[in-house]
């Protein structure tokens, strides 16, 4: 069994000012995949970046990077240069096996 | 546009009802995912099928049941409905059977009163 813990419930951050998101995963399995997801205030699911255990570099997709530390068992998310529309709750999952795991959630607020 | 699609988008229904929800997953793509959102529990992965073969199961209750196609649209079907039914239903699809980046739809939001 996966597990993942996401520990900030709620963050604000200053326009422009980067951010990040904590999470913290369990899992026995040696290959997993790490995911962030976006979920606005509409309620749709936005894939937002993976990171492969056997990965070497963390992963970076526009304003999102990875901070994927395998040893302490954590992949944080970053976003830099925060814009108003980053404001969401943000998803961390962990893929083992065949299913996705998903913590609880981080609700981030960007403030003008 | 995930390419997920999920219909209906909402669904309000009683308590005791029946109900499916559909699913076409993203073109190319062969797994398919239910996953339920509820304020309490956050997402629950219920389900998954690969090429039209149950792969995963996780918590789902069994009123619910699903089932995958030969086109590989996919259809959760919930009986019995009780009020702490009412959630967000998620599809979420993906090429491979694990490790690939699952692609959600919009959601189904069923309401149960």
């Amino acid at each position: 069994a996966q597990k993942i813990t996401q520990t900030q419930p709620g963050m604000f951050v200053q326009e422009k000012e980067a951010v990040t998101l904590d999470c913290t995963y369990d899992t026995s399995d040696p290959s997993y995949g790490l995911f962030w997801y976006k979920q606005p205030s509409s309620g749709e699911m936005i894939f937002l970046i993976y990171q492969g255990s056997y990965d070497q570099q963390n992963a970076t997709e526009g304003r999102y990077s990875l901070n994927f530390q395998k040893a302490r068992k954590s992949a944080n998310l970053v976003i830099s240069a925060s814009q108003l529309g980053d404001s969401a709750m943000y998803f961390c999952a962990i893929n083992a096996g065949n299913m996705l795991t998903f913590g609880g959630g981080t609700r981030l607020m960007v403030k003008p | 546009d995930s390419g997920v699609t999920q219909t209906p988008k909402h669904l309000i229904t009683a308590t005791g009802q029946r109900v499916t929800l559909r699913c076409s997953p993203r073109s190319g793509d062969l797994s398919v995912y239910w996953y339920q959102q509820s304020l309490d529990q956050g997402l629950q992965f219920l389900i998954q099928y690969y090429n039209g073969e149950e792969r995963a199961k996780g918590n789902i209750l069994e009123r619910f049941s699903a089932q995958q196609f030969p086109d590989l649209h996919s259809e959760l079907n919930l009986s019995s409905l009780e009020l702490g039914d009412s959630a967000l239903y998620f599809c979420a699809s993906a090429v491979g059977p694990r490790g690939s980046p699952l692609h959600f739809g919009n959601g189904t939001r069923l309401t149960v009163t």
